[in-house]
């Protein structure tokens, strides 16, 4: 079983420009979630999709949005790029089940790096 | 607020001994506890688990304990191998709320 596909696995965006990163999930998981991990931080939950519905949503701002297509395949953009939001995003993907997000699968994520 | 909290970001154990990391928590709704294990340049995989109506899950060398009037978990690695040398989240849900994670702790195996 192919696991958790993320791409482009590393990217450099000048500050202001808008970026999109893509998640493909195990085959069969209907629950996506995103995280962004920077130094000294963890892993900060940015949004779950669960269905093509958002179900979960972490504390950042609007400029970070996302959503899921009918395959369960994921997308996250981020618009008027800051220095900050450069980081690791990690996608997951998790099965259904009552704990839908335990137990979640991780992609190797994308490294963004903001200039 | 960080509702879960690894106070150590790195340790530094003998290959052979007990490597024990831990863990701190604030919301008492927190019923499920994880551990993940990350190598630079891969995203982070799950190690172990724990629910909150037990206090202690073992799988080979690896043992969560759970202190739950504390609010606090710990991960045994027994005995140490230099392939254990990572970073370690802890984990914690709320029903089928969102994972919050813990900064992680970075665990270095000497040989």
């Amino acid at each position: 079983k192919a696991g958790v596909t993320q791409t482009p696995r590393y990217l450099i965006k000048t500050r202001g420009q808008q970026v999109t990163l893509s998640c493909s999930p195990i085959s069969g998981h209907r629950s996506v979630s995103w995280y962004q991990q920077t130094p000294g931080q963890g892993l900060q939950f940015l949004f779950e999709y669960f269905s093509e519905t958002q179900r979960n949503k972490g504390n950042f701002p609007g400029r970070f949005s996302g959503r899921q297509f009918s395959n369960s395949r994921s997308e996250m953009n981020v618009s008027t790029l800051e220095l900050g939001d450069s980081a690791l995003y990690l996608c997951a993907s998790s099965p259904e089940g009552r704990r839908v997000n335990t137990e979640a699968f991780f992609g190797q994520g994308t490294r963004l790096t903001v200039v | 607020d960080q509702q879960v909290k690894q106070n150590s970001p790195s340790l530094s154990v003998q290959e052979g001994r007990i490597s024990i990391l831990n863990c701190d928590y604030t919301n008492s709704m927190f019923d499920y506890f994880l551990w993940y294990k990350k190598y630079p340049a891969e995203g982070p995989t799950f190690l172990i688990s724990i629910s909150s109506i037990k206090d202690k899950n073992e799988d080979g060398r690896f043992t969560v304990f759970l202190n739950k009037s504390a609010k606090h978990l710990s991960l045994h690695i027994v005995p140490s191998q230099p392939g254990d040398s990572a970073v370690y989240f802890c984990a914690a849900s709320a029903g089928a709320q969102k994972l919050v994670f813990g900064q992680g702790t970075r665990l270095t195996i000497n040989p």
